[in-house]
C-alpha cells in the first residue's frame, strides 16, 4: 500500500474556484511535499511543510499538515486554466528517499 | 543552470533490444534518482545515488535493468534486453539531500515504448 495517498483521484472545477486536494500517509514523517506535473512533463516541486509546521503559504497555494491525523491538504485559490495538472504529495519518512502518492488529476474548466 | 537534462525524450525500440537512457543532474546536487511512471503503478523509485555511489537499488525490477553514475554530471539507466512491459516514462531527478529537504528537481523524462 502507498505511504501517501491522494484524494480525490480526479477533480474538475470551474476557473476561479478553489481546489482542495488531500493526502494521507501511514508512518511518521520529517516533511511532506507537494509537486505538480503537467501533461508530458516532469514533476515540479511546489511547497514543503515540515513535521513541526501546521500551515504554509506560497502565492495561491496553502498547505496544511495534521500529524495527529497523518494528513495534509493542498488548497489552490482562484484557480486558473494553467493549474490543470496532476498533483502529488511526497513524504520523507527518514528512509532517505521520498515516497510519492498516486496523484490527483485536476482539471480547470474555462 | 539548465535543470536536469534527460535524453532522449522519446525512444521506440523493438523487444530484445538494448536501451540506454541518459541523465545530467544539476551541478552541486549530491543525490540522483531514477523513477519510472506508469498508469498502473504510478511513480516508482528504481535506484538512487549519493556522490556517484548507488545507495538503494531495491526498486530495480530485475537483472535486465542496470544503472551507473561514472561521474557527478552523468548517469545512465540501461535495459537489456527490453520487453514491452518496460514501456513507461522514466524520470531522473536530483537533489541536495535524499529526504528532499530542498525538494527534488525532475527532468522532463524519457518516454520509452517497446514494441
Amino acid at each position: 500500500s502507498q505511504q501517501g495517498e491522494e484524494d480525490p483521484q480526479a477533480l474538475s472545477i470551474q476557473e476561479g474556484e478553489n481546489a482542495t486536494m488531500n493526502c494521507s500517509y501511514k508512518t511518521s514523517i520529517n516533511n511532506l511535499q507537494w509537486y505538480r506535473q503537467n501533461s508530458g512533463r516532469g514533476l515540479v516541486h511546489l511547497i514543503l511543510i515540515r513535521s513541526n509546521e501546521r500551515e504554509k503559504h506560497s502565492g495561491r497555494l496553502r498547505v496544511t499538515l495534521d500529524t495527529s491525523k497523518k494528513s495534509s491538504s493542498l488548497l489552490i485559490t482562484a484557480s486558473r486554466a494553467a493549474d490543470t495538472a496532476s498533483y502529488f504529495c511526497a513524504t520523507d519518512t527518514g528512509a532517505q528517499k521520498l515516497v510519492f502518492g498516486q496523484g490527483t488529476r485536476l482539471t480547470i474548466n474555462p | 543552470d539548465a535543470g536536469v537534462i534527460q535524453s532522449p525524450r522519446h525512444e521506440v525500440t523493438e523487444m530484445g533490444q538494448e536501451v540506454t537512457l541518459r541523465c545530467k543532474p544539476i551541478s552541486g546536487h549530491d543525490y540522483l534518482f531514477w523513477y519510472r511512471q506508469t498508469m498502473m503503478r504510478g511513480l516508482e523509485l528504481l535506484i538512487y545515488f549519493n556522490n556517484n555511489v548507488p545507495i538503494d537499488d531495491s526498486g530495480m525490477p530485475e537483472d535486465r535493468f542496470s544503472a551507473k553514475m561514472p561521474n557527478a554530471s552523468f548517469s545512465t539507466l540501461k535495459i537489456q534486453p527490453s520487453e514491452p512491459r518496460d514501456s513507461a516514462v522514466y524520470f531522473c531527478a536530483s537533489s541536495f539531500d535524499s529526504g528532499g529537504g530542498y525538494g527534488y528537481t525532475f527532468g522532463s523524462g524519457t518516454r520509452l515504448t517497446v514494441v
